[in-house]
């Protein structure tokens, strides 16, 4: 079983409304789970980075929520634009040993006009 | 500064040959780490190399291989490739060593989008 599960898998919305991912993971403990945003083609490019103790953090018209009771993250987009059309990947980082990066396999979104 | 350049962008190759793809990490970066993207498995691990030294390894056969330079750029290489192994590669690189295990902030390239016929 994955490690980090993100739903919906994928979505489409309309430019200028607001849409929520959600990230659910398993990996305990943790030190940090990050968003990225990965367009068509390219590389991943980091949005949020929040430690254990943190509940939100903020980049633009993105927010990321993180509760750390219930190992749930979700990502908020603010008044979606066209260049918003990626896949969101979620990524949590373990603690000890060499237990390595959990990756999510992503949820990819389509600002239509 | 520049950031993290692989090359090539894209190659098609056939069953059974082999390839090398290669990762040139932002300045002052000394940590390297290599990821197989696919659809359906989306970011898989496949090593980290630090100074020269792989310090982590995934779960890939023995095809695969990768490797570090003195000037940290770093290399991988498949062997005996198979349908399977057509996927966009990945390279990351960052400050600190641990990457794979989430130490240090990754910055990613553009990857190489690898096409075995």
């Amino acid at each position: 079983k994955n490690q980090v599960e993100q739903s919906p898998q994928s979505l489409i919305i309309l430019e200028g409304k607001n849409c929520t991912l959600q990230c659910n993971y398993t990996v305990s403990p943790f030190s940090n789970l990050r968003w990225y945003k990965q367009d068509t083609g390219r590389g991943p490019v980091s949005l949020t980075i929040m430690t254990f103790s943190e509940n939100t953090k903020s980049n633009g018209r993105y927010t990321a929520t993180l509760d750390a009771d219930t190992k749930q993250s979700s990502l908020h987009i603010t008044a979606s634009q066209l260049s918003d059309s990626a896949s969101y990947i979620c990524v949590v980082s373990p603690v000890y040993g060499n237990n390595r990066l959990a990756f999510g396999k992503g949820n990819q979104v389509v600002v239509i006009p | 500064k520049a950031g993290v350049t692989q090359t090539p962008r894209y190659l098609i190759k056939t069953r059974g040959q082999q390839v090398t793809l290669s990762c040139s990490p932002i300045s002052g970066h000394r940590s390297v780490s290599w990821y197989q993207q696919t659809p359906g498995q989306g970011l898989q691990f496949l090593f980290e190399y630090f100074s020269e030294t792989q310090r982590n390894k995934g779960n890939f056969p023995g095809r695969f291989s990768g490797r570090q330079f003195s000037n940290s750029r770093s290399e991988m290489n498949v062997s005996t490739l198979e349908l399977g192994d057509s996927a966009l590669y990945l390279c990351a690189s960052s400050e600190r060593p641990g990457t794979s295990v989430g130490t240090g902030e990754l910055f990613f390239g553009e990857g190489s989008r690898l096409t075995v016929l």
